[in-house]
């Protein structure tokens, strides 16, 4: 079982409609949660973190966190083709010095 | 205010070939990273520097070495290169408060070994 899953896509999803990207984790320890958007053959880009149960609201973008089903999601309101980018789910574990793992990221299209 | 900087963009080795990578960020960051992104593996971590002076192993450090110059430069080194090293390269670095949460990455560097 890989530590940190997504699926691939590609997601479609049409212009103005909400884009609902999943990720679950195999550490039940976890305790920071990532989200970094990576637009073709650039490099990934922090658009979101989230720490603690629930959700956290920034602009369009929402991140949710269910620690005791160990799932993240993002969600983004009134998706745009500026949108359409992988998105990389990412996880740190208990501890300071604690290893991120990376997932190998969800492709997202929003088509007009 | 240029954030991260690596170079080169792009660099075709030769097996045996040696190299190295540059990376410098201009954010006063304490911590910098040097991950590899490959297809359908994610990104995984090489080295880190949690601060000048100090380098440790990440997730795939074999065939790599590092210098942390000073505070500004991480540099990553491929003394012999292998094919298996392929692959896009990425340096990071984050405050020193949010040690293992790279927050800026630079553009990469495309490395193929033949």
């Amino acid at each position: 079982q890989k530590e940190v899953e997504q699926n691939s896509g590609p997601l479609s999803v049409p212009e103005g409609a909400i884009a609902s990207l999943n990720c679950t984790y195999s550490d039940r320890g976890s305790q920071s949660f990532f989200w970094y958007r990576q637009y073709s053959g650039k490099s990934p880009e922090l658009i979101m973190s989230i720490y603690s149960n629930g959700d956290k609201e920034d602009g369009r973008f929402t991140a949710q966190l269910n620690k005791a089903s160990q799932y993240v999601s993002l969600l983004i309101r009134d998706s745009q083709p500026s949108d359409s980018a992988t998105y990389l789910c990412a996880v740190n574990g208990p501890g300071t010095a604690s290893k991120l793992t990376f997932g190998t990221g969800t492709r997202l299209q929003v088509t007009l | 205010n240029a954030g991260v900087t690596q170079t080169p963009k792009f660099q075709v080795l030769k097996t045996g070939q040696s190299m190295t990578l540059q990376c410098a960020q201009d954010m006063n960051h304490n911590s910098m990273y040097w991950y590899r992104q490959d297809p359908g593996m994610g990104l995984r971590l090489i080295y880190y520097s949690a601060s000048e002076g100090t380098t440790d192993k990440g997730e795939v450090p074999n065939g790599y070495n590092v210098s942390r110059l000073n505070k500004r430069e991480f540099s990553l080194r491929l003394e012999s290169a292998a094919p298996s090293q392929t692959s896009v390269y990425f340096c990071a670095s984050s405050e020193a408060q949010v040690f293992n949460q790279p927050q800026h990455f630079g553009d990469g560097t495309r490395l193929s070994i033949l």
